[in-house]
């Protein structure tokens, strides 16, 4: 079956530009989460999902940054006024029930590079 | 602050030879932990997870070993493919004070390349 797409799968955008990234869960999975990897980093958390509601925004670095998810499937992550530091790989993974013990599969990532 | 470590940025086996991977972790709330291995332009996909109250899980080739008195756990690759190549990441959750959800930390990864 289809696992997680993410698109698009690179992104260069100039400084102060706003970017959006969209990211497509295994069909049924309730559990949705953003993370991070910035070079030399391990990733790191961003947002979590249960449905549409988001009862974790901790990981979301600034103001700037906002995410939602439609319909219990598709999510968006939006950087608003992008930074150089937000160069990174974004990835996104999905789970069944989101439980800690519930496997997360992951998406190939979105690299986005700010100039 | 880096609550999960992986201090070895690479490592370098030999086909048939056995791989060991580190992994140091500093928050005691943390109870469970994952591998995941991460082949270049692909997401990481999961590999072995151990709960805290347990000291070793082992599937297939894969072990890995907690040892939470000293706040480590290493994953064993026996024997080594050259097909195990690829970016190895440990991950951790904390239950009690955490969350019910996967919110997991990971290490920085290691690369780990086995040559035949």
């Amino acid at each position: 079956g289809a696992g997680v797409s993410q698109s698009p799968s690179n992104k260069v955008t100039e400084k102060g530009k706003d970017v959006e990234l969209r990211c497509d869960p295994i069909s049924g999975h309730t559990a949705l989460y953003w993370y991070r990897q910035s070079l030399g980093q391990g990733l790191e958390f961003l947002i979590y999902f249960q449905g549409n509601s988001a009862p974790d925004k901790s990981g979301l670095p600034s103001d700037r940054f906002s995410a939602e998810r439609t319909g219990g499937s598709v999510s968006t992550l939006t950087i608003q006024r992008t930074q150089q530091e937000d160069s990174a790989v974004y990835l996104c993974a999905s789970s069944l029930v989101g439980s800690r013990t519930d496997t997360q599969y992951f998406g190939p990532g979105t690299r986005l590079t700010v100039l | 602050d880096q609550q999960v470590k992986q201090n070895s940025p690479s490592l370098s086996v030999q086909e048939g030879r056995i791989s060991i991977l580190n992994c140091d972790y500093t928050n005691s709330m943390f109870d469970y932990f994952l591998w995941y291995k991460k082949y270049p332009a692909e997401g990481p996909t999961f590999l072995i997870s151990i709960s805290s109250i347990k000291d070793k899980n082992e599937d297939g080739r894969f072990t890995v070993f907690l040892n939470k008195s000293a706040k480590h756990l290493s994953l064993h690759i026996v024997p080594s493919q050259p097909g195990d190549s690829a970016v190895y990441f440990c991950a951790a959750s904390a239950g009690a004070g955490g969350t019910s959800y996967g919110k997991l930390t990971f290490g920085q990864g290691t690369i780990l390349t086995v040559h035949p």
